[in-house]
């Protein structure tokens, strides 16, 4: 079975400072993970794929398999960044590709 | 540019009434998915179709249905609400075989409340 954890349900940080949110997920095949991220008032939305190894918003997460984790980081967060961030763990199955969420953790920037 | 749209933002219910929530998507994505999501809780997954076929989860309640009158429409029935069913409900959409396959495409939910 899959699961994400995320331990924290609150972090809170000063701006500037740096950030890390923590996942770890638990699946038997090759993991998918991705971070979604949901601001105030608006839609959960993608904020990054470990397949792309991309930077979004200063943002980063490595995949680290052999602690099956894939912890979100930024080194200097900005009070923009406060959200709900969500890790997800994606597999295909019954046709369609399926996600897993994490019960997320808010990151709450003070100025 | 709305791309989910999800109606009513806010439905009131009464206990054991009836209720349908909406989501269309002008993405014109074949696949469409239902979360739940309760309080501090991770989104749940509660169904989802591919083009015309619907895949129930395992743990799906028989209480929830779901409808697909065609590609841009989507609809979450619920027959019998309790109260344990008030909770967020999210409409998401994805498109196999594009480039980030795997991307889904949320709208900004439903919040169900039961009396």
């Amino acid at each position: 079975a899959q699961r994400v954890t995320q331990p924290e349900k609150l972090l809170s940080v000063f701006k500037g400072a740096p950030v890390e949110l923590k996942c770890n997920y638990s699946y038997s095949g090759s993991p998918e993970l991705f971070w979604y991220v949901q601001y105030s008032r608006q839609r959960l939305q993608l904020l990054l794929r470990h397949i792309s190894r991309e930077s979004i918003k200063g943002f980063t997460a490595d995949l680290n398999k052999g602690e099956t984790s894939f912890h979100l980081k930024k080194p200097f967060a900005q009070e923009e960044d406060s959200a709900m961030y969500y890790c997800a763990l994606g597999a295909s199955g019954a046709g369609s590709y399926q996600l897993t969420f994490g019960k997320g953790t808010k990151l709450s920037v003070i100025p | 540019d709305a791309m989910v749209i999800q109606n009513p933002r806010y439905q009131v219910t009464q206990f054991g009434k009836p209720v349908t929530l909406s989501c269309s998507q002008t993405l014109n994505h074949n696949v469409m998915y239902w979360y739940q999501q309760k309080s501090s809780q991770a989104p749940k997954l509660l169904f989802h179709y591919y083009d015309k076929d619907f895949n129930n989860e395992a743990d799906t309640p028989d209480n929830f249905q779901s409808r697909r009158p065609n590609t841009s429409f989507c609809f979450l029935d619920i027959r019998s609400p309790g109260l344990g069913d008030a909770a967020m409900y999210l409409c998401a959409t994805s498109r196999p075989g594009q480039t980030y396959q795997e991307t889904q495409y949320f709208g900004p939910g439903t919040r169900l409340l039961v009396l």
